[in-house]
Order: structure tokens, then sequence, then C-alpha cells
């Protein structure tokens, strides 16, 4: 079975300060992919990043970077010039990349709060 | 402005009640799911449908009935609630999820449900 830890329950930081977020995951698969999901409180999940195991490239989205290092089954997300939007609870999720019924396996959160 | 609407956005029932959640999609998903998250928790995945048929049960009791009427819609019928299913019911959808999960998931804002 996969797991999930996030191990920064909460965190905290300025305005425009750059902050990561933890994830370690444990599988014994060689093919998946693994996500980085934000929930402000309005609740809807939103996607932020996605990483394919197979890519060695890091992904980026805007402010948003990964530091997946598969050996070390570590996928941090990197949130540069934080906004006060950028305040939410943020879940590491892991999907095994496979045919047929998939599974989300996420992590307990991270609640992230921005201060102005 | 969400692509998955859940309606109702709230709802408050007795434990000898029956009712029903809505999810509704236009994004030609073919696959839809339902996610039960407890305060400060993160999702956890009851049902899956794909094309219509329902792929994945998390053994789920049998008072969360579901229903997939046609591709865009997701129904889950409860009856005979207990106050512990009090939670906020999140619907997803995703495309071609049973080719790989290469699409990520789309959630709804969500249905914040209390049982009395």
């Amino acid at each position: 079975a996969q797991t999930v830890t996030q191990s920064q329950p909460e965190m905290s930081v300025q305005e425009a300060e750059t902050v990561t977020l933890s994830c370690t995951y444990d599988t014994s698969e060689n093919n998946y992919y693994l996500f980085w999901y934000k929930q402000p409180p309005s609740r809807q999940m939103i996607l932020v990043i996605r990483q394919e195991a197979y890519k060695q490239q890091n992904a980026t989205e805007n402010r948003f970077s990964v530091n997946f290092q598969k050996a070390a089954k570590s996928f941090s997300l990197k949130i540069s010039d934080s906004q006060l939007g950028d305040t939410a609870m943020y879940f590491c999720a892991f999907m095994k990349r496979r045919v047929g019924a998939q599974k989300l396996v996420f992590g307990q959160g991270t609640r992230l709060t921005i201060n102005p | 402005d969400t692509e998955v609407t859940q309606t109702p956005k709230h709802l408050v029932m007795g434990m000898t009640n029956k009712k029903s959640l809505k999810c509704e999609q236009h994004m030609g998903h073919r696959a839809m799911y339902w996610y039960k998250q407890k305060a400060k928790k993160p999702p956890e995945l009851m049902f899956v449908y794909s094309y219509e048929k329902l792929s994945i049960n998390e053994s789920v009791p049998s008072r969360f009935s579901p229903e997939c009427p046609n591709s865009s819609l997701l129904n889950l019928h409860l009856h005979a609630l207990q106050p512990e299913d009090s939670a906020l019911y999140l619907c997803a959808s995703s495309q071609h999820w049973d080719r790989g999960p290469e699409q990520p998931q789309h959630f709804g804002d969500g249905t914040r449900l209390s049982i009395l």
C-alpha cells in the first residue's frame, strides 16, 4: 500500500517570501504520478502542480515548482514570492500509473498561512 | 469558477431523513468520484464511476448509495445517516482515467453535510 507523509502540519511566512512544503511517500511502484493540491477556506480543491515519476525534470507552474527526488521518495513544493491568496491547506497526493481504477492517496496536509 | 458543480452547498438532515447530493460536470469527463472529508483531514475516496458504471466502492456503508444516471451527472443518495457522517462531501471528475491517470481530477466546492 502507498502512504504519503507531510511532516509539517502548519507553516507561516511573510508575504513575498519563499516557502517549501515537504512530502515523502512510500511505494513499490516504479511508474506513478505525484500531485500538489491546494484547498483554500472556500473549500474547492485545486490542482497546483503534478509530476510524472518517469520524468527527471522537475515540474514548474509559474511561482510553484517541485523538487522531485525519486530515489529518496521526496516531493517538495516551493512557492516563490508568496501571496496572500496562497493561504490554504496543501495536500500532497500519489497515484499509480496503471490502466484501471486508481486512487488518489493524500497526505495529511499542511496548513499554510501567508501573513501581510 | 468551478467546472464541477455540486448542490446543495449545505445540507442539514435528521438521521431518519432521505436526501440526495448532486454533482454535475460538462467537461466530457468519463470518470467521476465521491470523496468524504472530515475537518482538517484529507479527502477519503468513497466511490469511483467509469463510463457510468461503478468501478470502486471503498467499503462504504450501504446508507450511502451512489448513482450515475449519465456521463454528466453523479448522485449520492443518503438514508439513515449517523452523526459521524457529518462531513464535507466532494465530487470530482477526470478524463480518460482508465487509460492511465494522465488527467488530473477536478473537484467541486463540496456539500457540507450535518446530521442531527
